[in-house]
């Protein structure tokens, strides 16, 4: 059981929108800790999308958004594309003094 | 080119011990804190450890303190793991990271392939 939740999958069309929940508590993301997004296509490395729960590194599409409110942050995809069919992670930090991860969402483009 | 290259994983029985290195290259390695992040099959992702610039601070999670060792030699610009005592549930493939602050929070920016770890008899 993961720290922060959430959705096993989501799907959408070519050039639709998705949006992926990332839920945590008032020890990790209520507590105010910034929420980070990964992309990971399966069989490779997990590559940084979304870091301080709105900014996108260098090289990252603006399609991809990142949000947050309260005890949960979600990720935002526009425009969806076939190479956006990924697994994606959100990470925050919680009090116990760990770095902890959601439990992963496949993304699939229909 | 900016990358981190793991190796070391392989077959291990329970009971036993593996050390994952981590080759750092194209940027300046004495400059960023590091980390191992593991991820099961089938699983999602699991911090493992941090490391800080000169190799005198650590943190891991609850489950792998005694049993993890991360340290650095960064004459080698190399990152790596010693793990002891390995179980079942260890077996995982394990990433090395760059790790990047936003106080106290952190994220990581750069990844490795990884390595697999396999603990069975």
């Amino acid at each position: 059981q993961s720290v922060l939740t959430q959705p096993p999958s989501v799907s959408g069309a070519p050039g639709h929108r998705v949006t992926i929940s990332c839920t945590g508590s008032r020890s990790n993301i209520g507590a105010g800790y910034d929420v980070h997004w990964y992309q990971q296509v399966p069989g490779t490395a997990p590559k940084l999308l979304i870091y301080g729960n709105i900014n996108r590194p260098s090289g990252v599409p603006d399609r991809f958004s990142g949000s947050k409110s309260g005890t949960s942050a979600s990720l935002a995809i526009t425009g969806l594309q076939a190479e956006d069919e990924a697994d994606y992670y959100c990470q925050s930090y919680d009090s116990s003094l760990s770095g902890v991860f959601g439990g992963g969402t496949k993304l699939t483009v229909l | 080119e900016v990358q981190l290259v793991e190796s070391g994983g392989g077959l291990v029985q329970p009971g036993g011990s593996l050390r994952l290195s981590c080759a750092a290259s194209g940027f300046t390695f004495t400059g960023y804190w590091m980390s191992w992040v593991r991820q099961a099959p089938g699983k999602g992702l699991e911090w493992v450890a941090n490391i800080n610039h000169d190799g005198g601070e650590s943190h891991y999670v609850d489950s792998m303190k005694g049993r993890f060792t991360i340290f650095r030699d960064n004459a080698k610009n190399s990152l790596y793991l010693q793990m002891i005592s390995l179980r079942a549930e260890d077996t995982a493939v394990y990433y090395c990271a760059r790790l990047r602050w936003l106080h106290p929070n952190w994220y990581f920016d750069l990844w490795g392939r990884g390595t697999l770890v396999t603990v069975s008899s």
